[in-house]
């Protein structure tokens, strides 16, 4: 997995509730991604960093924030849970060329 | 928006045979790239293939593009059990951020020993 962990590996929580996943990478990669994966829709983009403090929405970023106070970490927020961010999430990173992406072991969220 | 479609969505086929599998995509790209899943672990980066490139090898995998028709395959040959998997197109849009993927929704194919 490229030296990419990500806490908590499970996670099981109520509707309203917030809760934070964190990536770590030891590769010091500049780029950063958060990802869910749902039946059906493949993986989808919620949001990127492109460096420390540098970051941008995806392609389903509602409901979501993320922080990149260090390089080797990035770490996803849903502020208030709901039971249609049930989902696997996926941290990635890239290397210097920005095209192949390394992935994560995944973080299966369970809203109820 | 989904970018790329995997086809077909599942694929069962015996050890020794070859597996294919298919993406198609909507818009011009850069590069198109393909991933495998095994059961409940993270994505693995299989082979690139650039938009000016008709076909790439690695080991067992053959990837060919046809940017005219927006379509790529990929080739597994001489199938392992091991290859079973799900496998995932994703594609950097020619204009796009290079950082940036669409992924498709995957062609899950077991491999029967």
């Amino acid at each position: 997995d490229a030296g990419i962990t990500q806490s908590p590996r499970h996670k099981v929580t109520e509707t309203g509730t917030p809760v934070t996943l964190r990536c770590h990478q030891t590769e010091n990669h500049r780029y950063m991604y958060w990802y869910r994966q749902d039946p059906g829709h493949g993986l989808r983009l919620i949001h990127y960093s492109y460096g420390v403090k540098d970051t941008d929405k995806g392609e389903v970023s509602d409901g979501y924030s993320v922080s990149r106070s260090k390089t080797e970490d990035f770490l996803l927020t849903l502020e208030s849970a709901t039971s249609s961010q049930t989902s696997v999430y996926f941290c990635a990173t890239t290397t210097g060329n920005q095209e192949t992406q390394y992935f994560g072991p995944g973080t299966r969220l369970l809203v109820l | 928006s989904q970018q790329g479609e995997e086809d077909p969505q599942a694929l069962s086929i015996q050890e020794g045979e070859n597996a294919t599998m298919n993406c198609s995509y909507k818009t011009s790209i850069n590069n198109l790239q393909w991933y495998r899943q095994n059961s409940g672990r993270g994505l693995v980066h299989l082979i690139l293939i650039r938009s000016n490139e008709r076909e790439k090898h690695s080991g067992r995998l053959r990837v060919t593009l046809d940017t005219s028709k927006k379509s790529s395959s990929l080739l597994i040959t001489a199938s392992r059990a091991a290859d079973t998997a799900s496998y995932f197109c994703a594609t950097v849009p020619y204009g796009g951020a290079t950082n940036k993927l669409i992924f498709g929704t995957g062609t899950l194919l077991a491999v029967q020993p």
